[in-house]
This record gives structure tokens, sequence and C-alpha cells, in this order.
């Protein structure tokens, strides 16, 4: 059983672009969230899709925008990247219920130049 | 708001020696915890969580921790390390009550196991 898969593995950009990260998650989970984990620091939460809609959101700036598509597997976009983006974004999954464990995947490194 | 402190950024131990990463939590509500540990250059792989019943949760390579809620805690600890333990632990809350909430983390304590 596949885990949570994420790419690509590493990403550079330059300031002013738009980025793409593709997550797709563990089988028999339907809910994506994605975390920005800077440096030394913990993640921070970003937003959270379920049946194709956006159900939470963290502290972000709508440059953040994603998506969730039937099969469940959603995408991360970041528009106008600053330098501050540079960081691991993490895609976790888990299946609906009560306390659910989410898994994560191994990241994206994003570096922004 | 929820809020999740690590107390210690880095703690440094010898092997086979105990050890305790410390974690406490703010919430308003009930809450889930977990602790997930993050090898270099990886993602987060679950350690162990707590979400009702027993206050003292384990898992399988030895780690356990203790739910104290009227302390507010979820401390870490492992009676005997080994060096394969050394990575960043990272504890975490959600909170309770049905559906997959969105998990808040500590800052992360960097264990380094030192032979």
């Amino acid at each position: 059983d596949a885990g949570v898969t994420q790419s690509p593995t590493h990403l550079i950009k330059t300031r002013g672009q738009q980025v793409t990260l593709r997550c797709s998650p563990k089988s028999g989970h339907d809910t994506v969230s994605w975390y920005q984990q800077a440096l030394g620091q913990g993640p921070q939460f970003i937003f959270q899709y379920y049946e194709e809609e956006e159900r939470q959101r963290g502290n972000f700036p709508d440059r953040f925008s994603g998506h969730q598509f039937p099969n469940y597997s959603s995408e991360l976009n970041v528009n106008a990247l600053l330098l501050g983006d540079s960081a691991l974004y993490l895609c976790a999954s888990s299946p609906t219920g009560l306390g659910d464990t989410q898994y994560f995947g191994p990241g994206t490194r994003l570096t922004v130049l | 708001a929820q809020s999740v402190t690590q107390l210690d950024s880095q703690v440094p131990v010898f092997e086979e020696a105990p050890v305790e990463l410390r974690c406490n939590y703010s919430s308003s509500v009930s809450v889930y915890l977990f602790w997930y540990v993050q090898y270099p250059n990886q993602g987060l792989q679950l350690l162990l969580k707590y979400l009702s019943g027993s206050t003292l949760v384990e898992s399988i390579n030895g780690f356990e921790a203790e739910f104290n809620k009227s302390q507010t805690s979820f401390h870490l600890r492992k009676p005997s390390v080994h060096i394969s333990d050394t990575a960043e632990y990272f504890c975490a809350v959600s909170e309770g009550g049905g559906g997959a909430q969105k998990l808040v983390f500590g800052q992360g304590t960097r264990l380094t196991i030192n032979p």
C-alpha cells in the first residue's frame, strides 16, 4: 500500500513566479491537508480539502490556493512567490472520522531565489 | 486558540540513557495529542497519539507519552535511547469532536544521541 506521495521533490523558482505542488493521498483517505515548514520551525497549517472543497484554512494569504480532484489527489498553488515562501511543503492525508490521524508525505522543498 | 510549547529546542543525551521531551499545550476544548518524528530530509512520521481512554500511550519502538489534563502536558519519554533515535520530534494538538481537524505543532525538539 503506497503512502502519501508528493511531487516534485525539489523545486527552485524566482520571485514573482507561480508554482504548483502535487499530492496523492494514501489509499482510502479522502481528506488532504497542506502544511508549510520553514527551516528550523514546526509545520504551519495552510488549508484542508474534503469532497473537493476547502474545509479549513490557516493564516495564509490568498496567494496560496488549492484544489482537490475527484480521485482525492490535491494541488497547492502559490502565486507571486516571495523569498519567504521558501520552505518544505508537506501534504497529509486522513480518512473521514473521529480523531483521524494525518499521514504525511515526504514533502516538496521549494527554494525561491 | 490552540498552541503547543515544546520546552526544549535541543536535547543531547548519551546512548542507552533515558530521555524526556517536554510538551505543553493550551486549548479551550477537548483535544487529541500527537508526537511526530522527522528524520533528516524526510517528512513527518507518526510516533504515537492520544485520542481517549488510557492516558499512557506507547509506540512500537519503546517511546511512551502520558496525557496529563490538569497540567496540560503530553511529555514523551524513552527509558533507553539508541543512536537511531537521533531526529527532530514534534508535538501536535488537534481539536476533538469529529472529523479531521488541523494540527497545531510545536517548534520541535532536536534529539541528539551521543555514543
